[in-house]
């Protein structure tokens, strides 16, 4: 694929479940953000990977929320027992630093509900 | 911490220059400032970045002024399709590339 995928596309859970939300970056791809948008906000910086180094987890909300990027590539942001803010839509993006100054690809987001 | 301030809301018409202003009076010597944008139900896209010299792409100028306290990125003839929110962003140099994304400007292109 020529850009940044994410799954599901929407996902509407319960109160108190867990949710997986995953992102396929641009192949070639070192570095990997996630952020989360809600209604009628900007974007809020949640975790970012860089190649092999310890992700950066200073932007996630609670210890409700973590991520894992296996092999460099793929990576899940996990949700646990969901709560009705956690209602947003999640972006995740990619890039190659040293690349127009590290232009973040953006992909087209997983919206969540939480009901 | 965004560490910009932009206007919630400008219009434009159609054809005419759109002139976006953004506030950054706390920028740091190495930062960079970068604009995205937001078409509805889309993820941002990348406009223009730059230090401290004026720069121009295919998609719009980036003004910075002498002290880089504040800049304004111009879109010289905008068409509906430029209707979003942009983004002003200030590269925090921490650890990568971090981006911090206030709320923007949402642009409305009139025809």
């Amino acid at each position: 694929g020529a850009g940044v995928s994410q799954s599901p596309s929407n996902k509407v859970t319960e109160k108190g479940k867990d949710v997986e939300l995953r992102c396929d970056p641009i192949s070639g791809h070192t570095a990997l953000y996630w952020y989360r948008q809600s209604l009628g906000q900007g974007l809020e910086f949640l975790i970012y990977f860089q190649g092999n180094s310890a992700p950066d987890k200073s932007g996630l909300p609670s210890d409700r929320f973590s991520a894992e990027r296996t092999g460099g590539s793929v990576s899940t942001l996990t949700i646990q027992r969901t709560q009705q803010e956690d209602s947003a839509v999640y972006l995740c993006a990619s890039s190659f630093p040293g690349t127009r100054g590290g232009e973040q690809f953006f992909g087209p987001g997983t919206r969540l509900t939480v009901l | 911490d965004a560490k910009t301030t932009q206007p919630p809301s400008m219009d434009c018409a159609e054809g005419r220059a759109a002139n976006l202003p953004c506030n950054h009076s706390t920028i740091s010597g190495n930062e960079y400032v970068y604009w995205y944008r937001q078409i509805h139900s889309q993820g941002p896209q990348y406009i223009i970045h730059g230090l401290k010299n004026n720069e121009t792409n295919e998609m719009a100028s980036l003004i910075i002024t002498e002290d880089r306290k504040s800049s304004t990125l111009i879109l010289p003839h905008a068409t509906l399709r430029d209707t979003a929110v942009y983004y002003c962003i200030v590269r925090v140099a921490r650890n990568g590339n971090q981006f911090y994304f206030g709320t923007g400007t949402s642009l409305t292109v009139i025809p």
